[in-house]
């Protein structure tokens, strides 16, 4: 089986204040995890992968066998961050992927 | 390239009713994926279609059904609906061949049963 957490529904941080989005995940094979982003009255959307070990839009994410965790980190918060964050993970069977999200954390970037 | 898009955008059903839900992938996906997302919750896995045949399929009960067509666009169905099938269902087109795993969304159709 493979599950996601993200353990908080909603996060409210200043401007300027670093952001860290938790995530936490169990999975018995080798787990690619991902973060995807809903803003306002658009779709949902990839924002990063682990795979891929980039930075978009100045977030960051390590995936962390040990702890089971791929927490979402970004420095400093900026107003158009405002956005519902899922945490999921691809899990392969047969060579066809599930994807698993988890419940989402509203972020809230205060002005 | 109008990415994936799903029909309709809002239906309501009372209890019992069957419904039908419609996705057309992104240009160039083969593969579609179908959510059910309840008021307040993440996206749940119902199941995945490719080359027509259902590959995986999550917790959900036999009523839950689907195809996929030569196109590679999809239906959704549902029977014997209750008031807990009241949900966003989403689709989601990929490419099961690539090192990518990126899913693209629709938006959605809102599914209300009274």
């Amino acid at each position: 089986a493979q599950r996601v957490t993200q353990p908080e529904k909603l996060l409210s941080v200043f401007k300027g204040a670093p952001v860290e989005l938790k995530c936490n995940y169990s999975y018995s094979g080798s787990p690619e995890l991902f973060w995807y982003v809903q803003y306002s009255r658009q779709r949902l959307q990839l924002l990063l992968r682990h795979i891929s070990r980039e930075s978009i839009k100045g977030f960051t994410a390590d995936l962390n066998k040990g702890e089971t965790s791929f927490h979402l980190k970004k420095p400093f918060a900026q107003e158009e961050d405002s956005a519902m964050y899922y945490c999921a993970l691809s899990g392969q069977l047969g060579g066809y992927q599930k994807v698993t999200f988890g419940t989402g954390t509203k972020l809230q970037v205060i002005p | 390239d109008a990415g994936v898009t799903q029909s309709p955008t809002h239906l309501i059903k009372t209890r019992g009713q069957q419904v039908t839900l419609r996705c057309s992938p992104k240009s160039g996906h083969d593969t579609v994926s179908w959510y059910q997302q309840a008021l307040g919750q993440g996206p749940q896995f119902i199941f995945q279609y490719y080359e027509e045949e259902e590959r995986q399929r999550g917790n959900f009960p036999d009523r839950f059904s689907g195809h996929q067509f030569p196109n590679y666009s999809s239906e959704l169905n549902v029977n014997a609906l209750l008031l807990g099938d009241s949900a966003l269902y989403l689709c989601a087109s990929s490419l099961v061949r690539t090192l990518s795993r990126e899913l693209f969304f629709g938006e959605g159709s809102r599914l209300t049963v009274l």
